[in-house]
């Protein structure tokens, strides 16, 4: 069974742009969930999507947005980029309930010069 | 809310020994909690999960944790540490009705040769 799959693996973006990553989850899995790790503020959540539907977002500026096709693959965009949004953002997949635990991707870095 | 704290931020130990990282949650419900690993510039593996089942819970690579709701604890324990154990372990807490993982800060595992 294929993993959790993040594209692309590194991005560098100007201050002011925006970037759209990519997330493909297990086959099968309906939820998908993106976090941000940065090493000042660790790993926070950034919004859930469950069958097309966001079902819960992070404490995040609206910048950050998300959503979720028929298929299950996800995206999240982020516009007007600030050098603070240089992070890793990792997704992850699950069959659909937070309490059996969710399978990551490698995450994407992006970097904002 | 659900939260957890990783009561050290830095363990080191001697290859062969034993390795111990503490980790104390807070929920307000029977919780499912998780360890997680993270090797460097790589996204994160499931290690072990808590679903109250049994307290004693095994996962990969030869690590068990324990639940003991009175302490409110759930250490990560390995008999023998491996110098391919060096990574930075994350304890979690899940927020089902939230449909996201609760994070702590980490705890970055030193293995000595």
């Amino acid at each position: 069974k294929a993993g959790v799959t993040q594209t692309p693996r590194y991005l560098i973006k100007t201050r002011g742009q925006q970037v759209t990553l990519s997330c493909s989850p297990i086959s099968g899995h309906r939820s998908v969930s993106w976090y941000q790790q940065t090493p000042g503020q660790g790993l926070q959540f950034l919004f859930e999507y469950f069958s097309e539907t966001q079902r819960n977002k992070g404490n995040f500026p609206g910048r950050f947005s998300g959503r979720q096709f028929s298929n299950s693959r996800s995206e999240m965009n982020v516009s007007t980029l600030e050098l603070g949004d240089s992070a890793l953002y990792l997704c992850a997949s699950e069959e659909g309930s937070a309490n059996y635990g969710y399978t990551f991707g490698s995450g994407t870095r992006l970097t904002v010069v | 809310a659900q939260s957890v704290t990783q009561l050290d931020s830095h363990v080191s130990v001697s290859e062969g020994t034993p390795v111990l990282l503490r980790c104390n949650y807070s929920s307000s419900y029977s919780p499912s909690l998780f360890w997680y690993v993270q090797h460097p510039n790589k996204g994160l593996q499931l290690l072990l999960k808590y679903t109250s089942a049994a307290t004693l819970v095994k996962g990969i690579n030869g690590f068990e944790a324990e639940f003991k709701k009175s302490e409110t604890s759930f250490h990560l324990t390995k008999p023998s540490a491996h110098m391919s154990d060096a990574a930075e372990y994350f304890c979690v807490v899940s927020d089902p009705y939230g449909n996201k993982l609760v994070f702590g800060a980490g705890t970055i595992l030193r293995v000595k040769s």
